[in-house]
């Protein structure tokens, strides 16, 4: 079966402080791995895709990385704005087009 | 990036009315759009895929009389509550599928509340 889970389950940062978020999956075949902020009462935000062992992406403070067994989610230098919720999803090979995702880490940046 | 759009954001009806969302799709074309719903402080529920200009597939315990899906064109996607009751009230969440990077794209919700 495949699982995603996610970690910290909750972080709080200091402005500035930077750490990551860990998202370790088990899938059978990977097609994509999808990263997503949520704020509160919205729909998720995408952040990167990524397919392959060795990928990263970055945007602005983010940068996401991918092995075979997990992914990391950078944040360098945080701010206060990009307190929210981070999810982590796969795709998996073999015609399911249904995401599996992690619970989710909730960042906490506080100024 | 691509956008999605639901139109209401919110709504507030009786018991026993039913209710449309609409999801669309901005600058892509989606065969596939999903709806899921989302209760407070909890993760995604995936209620049904559907494929355009076919029926939609439910996920198990999701009532399909009850929570109708067209998804008549390549860039909207209707879900449906019908007789909706108290129990209902959640946020549900739309998403559609850009099949040139298998990236899912979400809208903003829809918060309904049945009174």
């Amino acid at each position: 079966e495949d699982q995603v889970t996610q970690s910290p389950e909750a972080l709080r940062l200091q402005e500035g402080e930077s750490s990551s978020l860990n998202c370790s999956y088990t899938v059978s075949g990977l097609r994509g791995l999808f990263w997503y902020r949520q704020d509160p009462g919205k729909g998720p935000e995408f952040l990167f895709t990524l397919y392959s062992a060795g990928e990263e992406k970055e945007k602005e403070r983010l940068k996401a990385t991918l092995t075979k067994k997990e992914s990391f989610l950078h944040i360098t230098a945080p701010k206060p704005e990009d307190s929210a919720t981070y999810l982590c999803a796969v795709l998996a090979q073999g015609g399911s087009e249904k995401l599996v995702f992690g619970k989710g880490t909730k960042l906490t940046v506080n100024p | 990036g691509a956008v999605v759009s639901q139109h209401p954001s919110r709504v507030i009806c009786k018991s026993g009315t039913s209710v449309k969302i609409e999801c669309r799709s901005l600058d892509f074309q989606a065969t596939t759009m999903f709806w899921y719903r989302q209760f407070p402080k909890q993760s995604l529920m995936l209620m049904a895929t559907s494929n355009e200009g076919s029926k939609a597939t439910y996920e198990q315990g999701v009532e399909k009389d009850k929570f109708l899906i067209n998804h008549a064109s390549l860039t909207l996607s209707t879900l449906t509550v019908t007789s909706a009751h108290p129990e209902d009230s959640s946020f549900y969440i739309c998403s559609a599928q850009d099949r040139s990077t298998d990236t899912q794209y979400f809208g903003p919700g829809t918060r309904l509340t049945v009174l």
